[in-house]
């Protein structure tokens, strides 16, 4: 169990470019989640995959932003068009779901993203 | 909807003194609830977590939380404070619904540890 990875660990764009950030949840995890963290506030919610399908988006995932498991391991998250309020930590986690009870999300050390 | 509301963005202690970190839940069935420890520049670390029974929970490194429903309280504490505590911590609030358990995080109050 080598833990959650995040590639890469900082990025700096310049606004209107596009990014693109990986992660590689705990092997055997079949669910996988996207947060945002901003400065001075606690981890939001973008979107969570079961396996491959993307199962739930917030409204704050708007349409420049695209996730995709594609074979139900790894996930990427693309920011199309980059903003300064694109500015950000993004968390990935992972977590085993048994069918029943509260699975615990494992996190990664996130992506910090610096848009100019 | 659940929420979770931290008070006290930042708190102070000496080393070796009690820590003590409050939140206050709003959920409206019986929610879980978790502590989350995030050191500077990495992901967040589950310290522990409220899932049923057990009222009083023992975490890692020395912390536990107490679910008073009453209170609407989990508040996080440990007896002695150490240099290594210093850190951001965050509350988490989940519902017990099937499928998808949405975390929701509190603003996080930052530790700082006097030596």
């Amino acid at each position: 169990d080598t833990g959650v990875s995040q590639n890469p660990r900082h990025k700096i764009t310049k606004r209107g470019q596009n990014v693109t950030f990986r992660c590689d949840p705990i092997s055997e995890h079949n669910r996988l989640y996207w947060y945002r963290q901003t400065l001075g506030q606690g981890p939001e919610f973008l979107t969570y995959f079961q396996n491959e399908a993307q199962l739930e988006k917030s409204r704050l995932l708007s349409d420049r932003f695209s996730a995709e498991r594609p074979k139900g391991s790894f996930s990427t998250l693309e920011i199309q068009r980059t903003e300064q309020g694109d500015s950000a930590m993004y968390l990935c986690a992972s977590s085993w779901d048994r069918g029943r009870g509260y699975q615990t999300q494992y996190f990664g050390p996130g992506t910090r993203l610096l848009v100019l | 909807a659940q929420s979770v509301t931290q008070l006290g963005s930042h708190v102070s202690v000496s080393e070796g003194a009690l820590v003590l970190l409050r939140c206050n839940y709003s959920s409206s069935v019986p929610p879980y609830l978790f502590w989350y420890v995030q050191y500077p520049n990495q992901g967040l670390q589950l310290l522990l977590k409220y899932t049923s029974a057990a009222t009083l929970v023992k975490g890692i490194n020395g912390f536990e939380a107490e679910f008073k429903k009453s209170e609407t309280s989990f508040h996080l504490t440990k007896p002695s404070a150490h240099m290594s505590d210093a850190a951001e911590y965050f509350c988490a609030v989940s519902d017990r619904g099937g499928g998808y358990q949405k975390v929701t995080f509190g603003t996080g109050t930052k530790l700082q540890v006097i030596p």
